[in-house]
């Protein structure tokens, strides 16, 4: 099925480090969220984004919705080790299906 | 609120067996999705419910599974005759409905066909 790509597909942080990733899609988005999940869990809402441009924050994670509505970023500031985890964007296209597409995720490992 | 609910958490069953999965969504929530995961994939769309109604199904979902949301709460997903393949993470998740409207998952179904 289709899928969002995400970058990094992995990365290696030290614990206070702060984080970037992105999420791109070849088609527009009308909402961007991005999910956390631990495994054997299922993924947890961290933020939702739902106009072009929009900056938004929850707690140490900010995120933005991309001007072009086809990609989206997230920033986790002062990484602490409960951020481990695989971080998934996901969206509604503009295409008018109510149904979420994921990206492929972020695998974040802190060292301590 | 307890969120969405699903069960059983974990599923282990032979090949060629039938499986029914349950999913109770945020008691409010109109809209209800079964997504499938496996190891080191995210999450793939299977189908959803605008309340008692099947608007829409992925190709994924093969003649052997079958979703249904008969009174506009719950929801079970049925696995007949289960294929080594079918082994995964099955997810459920809610939401009010709308595209400015956030999803909720449950903590998910592990099903592991031997």
């Amino acid at each position: 099925g289709q899928q969002l790509n995400q970058s990094p597909q992995s990365m290696f942080i030290q614990e206070g480090e702060d984080v970037s990733m992105n999420c791109t899609s070849s088609s527009i988005f009308n909402t961007w969220l991005w999910y956390k999940q631990d495994p054997g869990e299922g993924p947890v809402l961290l933020i939702a984004l739902y106009k072009a441009g929009e900056l938004t924050s929850n707690g140490r994670l900010t995120a933005q919705f991309g001007i072009t509505r086809k990609d989206s970023f997230l920033n986790i500031s002062a990484s602490i080790p409960s951020d481990v985890g695989i971080y998934f964007c996901a969206g509604h296209t503009a295409s008018g299906t109510y149904k979420y597409i994921f990206g492929t995720g972020t695998r974040l490992k802190v060292l301590a | 609120d307890t969120g969405v609910s699903q069960d059983p958490r974990h599923k282990i069953t032979k090949r060629g067996q039938n499986v029914t999965f349950r999913c109770d969504p945020i008691s409010e929530h109109n809209r209800l999705y079964w997504y499938r995961q496996t190891l080191g994939q995210g999450p793939e769309f299977l189908t959803y419910f605008q309340n008692e109604a099947q608007l829409e199904k992925s190709r994924l979902l093969s003649d052997r599974f079958s979703a249904e949301r008969p009174k506009g709460s719950f929801s079970t997903l049925e696995i007949q005759r289960t294929e080594q393949g079918d082994s995964a993470m099955y997810l459920c998740a809610s939401s009010l409905g709308g595209f400015g409207t956030e999803a909720f998952f449950g903590q998910g179904t592990r099903l592991t066909v031997v």
